[in-house]
C-alpha cells in the first residue's frame, strides 16, 4: 500500500532562517510520481514541482530546492532564507501507475518577522 | 482567467438539506478530481472522472453523487447533509492521470 508521511506537524522558524520540510514515502512500484504542494493562509492549494522515480536529481528554483534520494525513499523540500509569505501548509504527495493519489498530513510553516 | 473555478465559496446549511458545488476548469484537461479537506487539513480524495468517466471512487457514502456533463465540468450533489459533512471541498485537474493537479479554491462547506 502507499503512504506518504511527513512527520513535522508544525514548525516555527524566524525570518531568514532556512528550514526543510521532510517527506517519506512507501510504494512498492517502480514508477511513481513526488508532489509538493503549498496551502497559504488563504486556502488555495498551489503546485509547486514534481519529479518521478527515474529522475533523482535535485532541484533549484529560487528559494527553493528538493532532494531527492531513493534510498531512503525521501523527497524533502528546503526553503533557504525563509520569507513570512513563505508560512504555509505544506503538502508532499505520491502517485503511482496503478493508485490513486495520496496526500501526506502536512506540515505548517511559521515564519516569525 | 480563473484555471479551475468552483461556486459557491461558502455554503452554510442545515442538517438534511440537499446542496450542490459547481467546478469549472478551463485548463483543457482531460481528468478532474474532488478531495475532501477536514478541519486538521487532512486532504483525501473522493472521486476522479477522465474524460468524464469516473475512475476513482473512493469510500464515500452515497448521498455524494458526483456528475460530470462535459470534460470542463465537475459537480457534486450532496445528499441529506449531516454535521460531519462540514469541510472544505476542492475541485482540482490534471492533464492525464500522472501530472499535477491545479486546483480550485475551495468551497467551505458548514452544515448546521
Amino acid at each position: 500500500a502507499q503512504k506518504v508521511t511527513q512527520a513535522q506537524t508544525e514548525i516555527s522558524v524566524v525570518e531568514k532562517e532556512d528550514v526543510t520540510l521532510d517527506c517519506v514515502y512507501e510504494t512498492r512500484d517502480t514508477t511513481y510520481y513526488l508532489f509538493w504542494y503549498k496551502q497559504p493562509p488563504s486556502g488555495e492549494l498551489v503546485f509547486l514541482i514534481r519529479r518521478n522515480s527515474f529522475d533523482e536529481q535535485n532541484e533549484i528554483s529560487g528559494r527553493y530546492s528538493w532532494n531527492f534520494q531513493k534510498s531512503t525513499s525521501s523527497f524533502n523540500f528546503t526553503i533557504t532564507a525563509s520569507q513570512v509569505v513563505d508560512s504555509a501548509v505544506y503538502f508532499c504527495a505520491l502517485k503511482t501507475s496503478y493508485d490513486k493519489v495520496i496526500f501526506g498530513p502536512g506540515t505548517s510553516l511559521s515564519v516569525i518577522p | 482567467d480563473t484555471a479551475v473555478s468552483q461556486t459557491p465559496k461558502y455554503l452554510v446549511t442545515q442538517m438534511g438539506n440537499d446542496k450542490s458545488i459547481k467546478c469549472e476548469q478551463n485548463l483543457g484537461h482531460d481528468t478532474m478530481y474532488w478531495y475532501k479537506q477536514d478541519s486538521k487539513k487532512f486532504l483525501k480524495i473522493m472521486f476522479s472522472y477522465n474524460n468524464k468517466e469516473l475512475i476513482i471512487n473512493e469510500t464515500v457514502p452515497n448521498r455524494f453523487s458526483p456528475k460530470s456533463p462535459d470534460k470542463a465540468h465537475l459537480n457534486l450533489h450532496i445528499n441529506s447533509l449531516e454535521l460531519g459533512d462540514s469541510a472544505v471541498y476542492f475541485c482540482a485537474s490534471s492533464r492525464g492521470q500522472l501530472n499535477e493537479q491545479f486546483f480550485g479554491p475551495g468551497t467551505r462547506l458548514t452544515v448546521l
